[in-house]
């Protein structure tokens, strides 16, 4: 079967650190994505890691440990423009990127 | 156009309609998605094409749901008998090849309520 468990809501000060993170259990694994996304707007992406480690772009950070089936997502620097859910999604087909999501991580960021 | 669009944005219908969704993908992508996505809940998988041909219609819930993309760009989404539980956003994505680590990029989305 296919789990990707992340928490439902998160809750953080501007300028503040926050880690959101995502544990998966499914058949097939070919890397895992992050993506943002405001009330009623389209997800947009974030990050991608196939790889065991951390992956740093700009003020947002993604880690990956295959062997735990284990990622976070680490925003730095808050801005109140970051209050948005945050979907943990992993790509599970050989062939294609077929993605299958959390429920997602509804991020407020309060002044 | 720079993105995804759908259209339209929004959509009421009557129990028992039928209703058709369309989405435009970004020029030149050879995949394209949809999902759907309740409220509150992530985006979950209906079925997938690349060019024309759909390979993969594993998510679709039932046979009321039909998807096309009959030139390989512009998609449809029909479903017939609309029912309650069908309400929910329906997100069209594409990317420009079918390799694992290509980035799926989102329209808004079409938000259908089923009175």
């Amino acid at each position: 079967g296919q789990n990707i468990d992340q928490p439902t809501e998160m809750t953080a000060t501007e300028g503040a650190i926050v880690q959101i993170n995502c544990t998966y259990q499914t058949s097939g694994f070919n890397g895992l994505f992050w993506y943002q996304q405001h009330a009623g707007e389209a997800p947009t992406f974030l990050s991608y890691n196939v790889l065991d480690g951390l992956e740093e772009k700009g003020r947002f950070s993604s880690f990956l440990s295959r062997s735990k089936g284990y990622s976070y997502l680490l925003l730095k620097e808050l801005q109140m423009k970051d209050s948005a859910s945050y979907l943990c999604a992993v790509s599970t087909t050989g062939g294609y990127n077929k993605l299958i999501f959390g429920a997602g991580t509804r991020l407020a960021v309060h002044p | 156009g720079a993105g995804v669009s759908q259209s339209p944005r929004y959509k009421v219908a009557k129990r028992g309609q039928d209703v058709a969704l369309r989405c435009d993908p970004i020029s030149g992508h050879v995949s394209l998605f949809w999902y759907q996505q309740a409220l509150g809940q992530g985006p979950e998988f209906l079925t997938y094409f690349q060019n024309e041909a759909q390979l993969d219609k594993s998510g679709l819930p039932s046979d009321r749901f039909f998807a096309e993309r009959p030139e390989g760009s512009v998609s449809t989404l029909k479903i017939q008998r609309t029912q309650q539980e069908d309400s929910a956003v329906y997100l069209c994505a594409s990317s420009v090849g079918g390799a694992r680590a290509d980035t799926q990029y989102f329209g808004p989305g079409t938000r259908l309520t089923v009175l």
